[in-house]
Protein backbone atom coordinates (compact mmCIF):
# COMPACT_ATOMS: atom_id res chain seq x y z
CA UNK A 1 0.00 0.00 0.00
CA UNK A 2 1.40 3.34 -1.08
CA UNK A 3 1.10 5.68 2.01
CA UNK A 4 2.60 9.51 2.53
CA UNK A 5 3.24 10.54 5.98
CA UNK A 6 3.46 13.87 7.61
CA UNK A 7 3.86 15.21 10.99
CA UNK A 8 0.60 16.62 11.46
CA UNK A 9 1.56 18.87 13.79
CA UNK A 10 -0.40 21.66 14.70
CA UNK A 11 3.63 23.42 13.92
CA UNK A 12 3.95 27.23 14.77
CA UNK A 13 6.58 29.50 13.79
CA UNK A 14 7.00 33.46 14.62
CA UNK A 15 5.93 35.79 11.84
CA UNK A 16 9.44 35.82 9.39
CA UNK A 17 10.83 32.64 10.48
CA UNK A 18 11.13 29.75 8.43
CA UNK A 19 9.11 27.13 8.23
CA UNK A 20 9.79 23.50 7.43
CA UNK A 21 7.85 21.06 6.52
CA UNK A 22 8.40 17.38 5.93
CA UNK A 23 7.13 14.62 4.09
CA UNK A 24 8.06 10.95 3.24
CA UNK A 25 6.83 8.15 0.81
CA UNK A 26 6.99 4.94 0.50
CA UNK A 27 6.45 3.90 -3.04
CA UNK A 28 9.97 3.88 -4.47
CA UNK A 29 8.89 4.23 -8.07
CA UNK A 30 6.72 7.91 -7.21
CA UNK A 31 7.85 10.01 -9.81
CA UNK A 32 5.89 13.57 -8.93
CA UNK A 33 5.25 15.41 -5.81
CA UNK A 34 3.61 18.20 -5.10
CA UNK A 35 2.53 20.06 -1.85
CA UNK A 36 -0.87 21.63 -1.84
CA UNK A 37 -1.91 24.60 0.40
CA UNK A 38 -5.20 24.00 1.97
CA UNK A 39 -6.71 27.03 4.08
CA UNK A 40 -9.53 26.06 6.45
CA UNK A 41 -13.16 24.65 4.77
CA UNK A 42 -11.37 25.32 1.23
CA UNK A 43 -10.29 23.14 -1.27
CA UNK A 44 -6.08 22.66 -2.17
CA UNK A 45 -4.44 24.68 -3.97
CA UNK A 46 -1.07 23.94 -5.89
CA UNK A 47 1.98 25.41 -4.24
CA UNK A 48 5.17 23.42 -5.51
CA UNK A 49 5.73 20.48 -7.91
CA UNK A 50 9.05 18.89 -8.40
CA UNK A 51 10.29 16.11 -9.89
CA UNK A 52 13.85 15.77 -9.88
CA UNK A 53 16.46 15.30 -7.14
CA UNK A 54 17.63 18.90 -5.28
CA UNK A 55 15.98 22.06 -4.68
CA UNK A 56 13.36 24.28 -6.34
CA UNK A 57 12.78 27.64 -5.14
CA UNK A 58 9.53 29.80 -6.12
CA UNK A 59 9.31 32.63 -4.39
CA UNK A 60 9.52 32.30 -0.67
CA UNK A 61 8.89 28.64 -1.05
CA UNK A 62 11.50 26.24 -1.88
CA UNK A 63 10.60 22.48 -2.24
CA UNK A 64 13.34 19.74 -1.44
CA UNK A 65 13.79 16.05 -2.71
CA UNK A 66 16.09 13.31 -2.27
CA UNK A 67 14.53 10.16 -3.66
CA UNK A 68 17.25 7.96 -1.78
CA UNK A 69 15.78 8.54 1.12
CA UNK A 70 11.95 8.66 0.03
CA UNK A 71 11.42 12.23 1.31
CA UNK A 72 10.32 15.59 0.10
CA UNK A 73 9.96 19.12 2.20
CA UNK A 74 8.85 22.38 1.61
CA UNK A 75 10.41 25.51 3.36
CA UNK A 76 8.43 29.02 3.85
CA UNK A 77 10.85 31.94 4.19
CA UNK A 78 10.14 34.68 5.82
CA UNK A 79 6.51 33.03 7.29
CA UNK A 80 3.58 35.34 7.19
CA UNK A 81 0.40 34.76 9.53
CA UNK A 82 -1.37 34.48 6.01
CA UNK A 83 0.30 31.32 5.81
CA UNK A 84 -1.45 30.23 8.43
CA UNK A 85 -2.86 27.11 6.74
CA UNK A 86 -2.76 23.18 5.89
CA UNK A 87 -0.17 21.98 3.91
CA UNK A 88 -0.33 18.52 1.78
CA UNK A 89 1.91 16.70 0.49
CA UNK A 90 1.29 14.47 -2.81
CA UNK A 91 2.50 12.11 -4.27
CA UNK A 92 1.74 10.56 -8.10
CA UNK A 93 3.59 7.07 -8.37
CA UNK A 94 2.93 7.46 -12.46
CA UNK A 95 1.37 4.03 -13.09
CA UNK A 96 -2.12 5.20 -12.00
CA UNK A 97 -2.16 9.02 -12.29
CA UNK A 98 -3.69 9.68 -9.07
CA UNK A 99 -1.77 11.48 -6.50
CA UNK A 100 -1.55 9.87 -2.67
CA UNK A 101 -1.96 12.62 -0.27
CA UNK A 102 -0.67 12.57 3.00
CA UNK A 103 -2.59 13.82 6.31
CA UNK A 104 -1.39 17.56 6.34
CA UNK A 105 0.50 19.27 8.59
CA UNK A 106 -1.22 22.61 9.97
CA UNK A 107 0.64 25.50 10.19
CA UNK A 108 0.16 28.51 12.27
CA UNK A 109 2.38 31.63 11.87
CA UNK A 110 2.42 33.75 15.09
CA UNK A 111 2.08 37.13 14.28
CA UNK B 1 -2.69 28.21 -13.29
CA UNK B 2 -5.47 25.83 -15.04
CA UNK B 3 -9.22 27.14 -13.76
CA UNK B 4 -11.56 24.76 -12.13
CA UNK B 5 -15.10 25.36 -11.02
CA UNK B 6 -17.75 23.38 -8.99
CA UNK B 7 -21.26 23.95 -8.58
CA UNK B 8 -23.59 24.30 -6.15
CA UNK B 9 -20.49 25.66 -3.61
CA UNK B 10 -22.79 24.08 -0.97
CA UNK B 11 -25.61 22.27 -0.58
CA UNK B 12 -28.64 21.16 2.10
CA UNK B 13 -30.89 18.45 1.48
CA UNK B 14 -33.65 15.79 2.95
CA UNK B 15 -32.26 12.32 3.70
CA UNK B 16 -33.55 10.02 0.47
CA UNK B 17 -33.06 12.78 -2.15
CA UNK B 18 -30.46 12.77 -4.69
CA UNK B 19 -27.86 15.78 -5.21
CA UNK B 20 -26.02 16.51 -8.51
CA UNK B 21 -22.48 18.36 -8.42
CA UNK B 22 -20.99 19.28 -11.09
CA UNK B 23 -17.34 20.00 -11.87
CA UNK B 24 -15.79 22.30 -14.79
CA UNK B 25 -12.28 22.99 -16.16
CA UNK B 26 -12.79 26.80 -17.66
CA UNK B 27 -10.02 27.24 -19.44
CA UNK B 28 -8.53 23.90 -20.76
CA UNK B 29 -9.76 20.57 -21.54
CA UNK B 30 -9.50 17.90 -19.11
CA UNK B 31 -9.36 13.96 -20.30
CA UNK B 32 -9.32 13.01 -16.58
CA UNK B 33 -10.85 14.22 -13.53
CA UNK B 34 -11.14 13.22 -10.32
CA UNK B 35 -13.41 12.90 -6.96
CA UNK B 36 -12.51 13.13 -3.98
CA UNK B 37 -14.30 13.36 -0.45
CA UNK B 38 -13.24 15.20 3.20
CA UNK B 39 -14.08 14.48 6.46
CA UNK B 40 -13.68 17.57 8.76
CA UNK B 41 -9.95 17.50 10.23
CA UNK B 42 -9.51 14.72 7.55
CA UNK B 43 -7.09 14.95 4.40
CA UNK B 44 -8.89 14.33 1.14
CA UNK B 45 -10.18 10.42 0.26
CA UNK B 46 -9.96 10.05 -3.62
CA UNK B 47 -13.61 8.33 -4.56
CA UNK B 48 -13.02 7.75 -8.75
CA UNK B 49 -11.41 8.90 -11.74
CA UNK B 50 -13.57 10.05 -13.78
CA UNK B 51 -12.37 9.84 -17.88
CA UNK B 52 -14.03 11.74 -20.55
CA UNK B 53 -16.18 9.15 -22.59
CA UNK B 54 -15.77 6.44 -20.40
CA UNK B 55 -16.56 4.84 -17.19
CA UNK B 56 -15.31 5.81 -13.80
CA UNK B 57 -12.92 3.97 -12.27
CA UNK B 58 -13.83 3.88 -8.36
CA UNK B 59 -11.76 3.06 -5.64
CA UNK B 60 -12.35 0.30 -3.47
CA UNK B 61 -15.21 0.97 -0.91
CA UNK B 62 -17.04 3.77 -3.36
CA UNK B 63 -20.52 2.46 -4.24
CA UNK B 64 -20.82 3.06 -7.91
CA UNK B 65 -23.99 3.05 -7.69
CA UNK B 66 -24.56 5.26 -5.25
CA UNK B 67 -22.47 7.62 -6.51
CA UNK B 68 -22.67 7.85 -10.49
CA UNK B 69 -20.09 9.76 -12.51
CA UNK B 70 -20.82 11.20 -15.65
CA UNK B 71 -17.57 12.84 -17.70
CA UNK B 72 -19.54 13.17 -20.88
CA UNK B 73 -17.40 16.00 -22.15
CA UNK B 74 -13.27 17.47 -21.72
CA UNK B 75 -14.52 20.52 -19.46
CA UNK B 76 -17.42 18.37 -17.21
CA UNK B 77 -18.04 15.89 -15.06
CA UNK B 78 -20.69 15.58 -12.60
CA UNK B 79 -21.15 13.43 -9.45
CA UNK B 80 -24.80 12.64 -8.37
CA UNK B 81 -25.09 11.38 -4.66
CA UNK B 82 -27.90 9.19 -5.18
CA UNK B 83 -30.55 8.73 -2.12
CA UNK B 84 -28.26 10.73 0.29
CA UNK B 85 -28.30 10.01 4.06
CA UNK B 86 -26.58 12.00 6.31
CA UNK B 87 -23.35 9.85 6.75
CA UNK B 88 -22.51 11.19 2.99
CA UNK B 89 -22.95 14.73 4.60
CA UNK B 90 -19.09 15.84 3.62
CA UNK B 91 -17.07 18.08 1.31
CA UNK B 92 -16.32 16.80 -2.10
CA UNK B 93 -13.89 18.21 -4.08
CA UNK B 94 -13.31 17.58 -7.88
CA UNK B 95 -10.25 17.95 -9.25
CA UNK B 96 -8.66 18.47 -13.20
CA UNK B 97 -5.71 16.65 -14.82
CA UNK B 98 -3.01 19.56 -16.32
CA UNK B 99 -0.41 18.03 -18.67
CA UNK B 100 0.16 13.98 -17.47
CA UNK B 101 -0.04 14.33 -13.47
CA UNK B 102 -0.75 17.66 -12.17
CA UNK B 103 -4.08 18.24 -10.71
CA UNK B 104 -6.31 21.19 -9.87
CA UNK B 105 -8.61 21.27 -7.41
CA UNK B 106 -12.23 23.42 -7.60
CA UNK B 107 -13.30 24.92 -4.86
CA UNK B 108 -15.00 21.99 -3.54
CA UNK B 109 -19.08 21.39 -2.53
CA UNK B 110 -20.10 21.18 0.96
CA UNK B 111 -23.10 18.82 1.36
CA UNK B 112 -25.49 18.11 4.45
CA UNK B 113 -28.13 15.77 4.53
CA UNK B 114 -30.80 16.05 7.11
Amino acid sequence: QKEVEQNSGPLSVPEGAIASLNCTYSDRGSQSFFWYRQYSGKSPELIMSIYSNGDKEDGRFTAQLNKASQYVSLLIRDSQPSDSATYLCAVNSGSARQLTFGSGTQLTVLP
Amino acid sequence: GAVVSQHPSWVICKSGTSVKIECRSLDFQATTMFWYRQFPKQSLMLMATSNEGSKATYEQGVEKDKFLINHASLTLSTLTVTSAHPEDSSFYICSAEVGADTQYFGPGTRLTVL
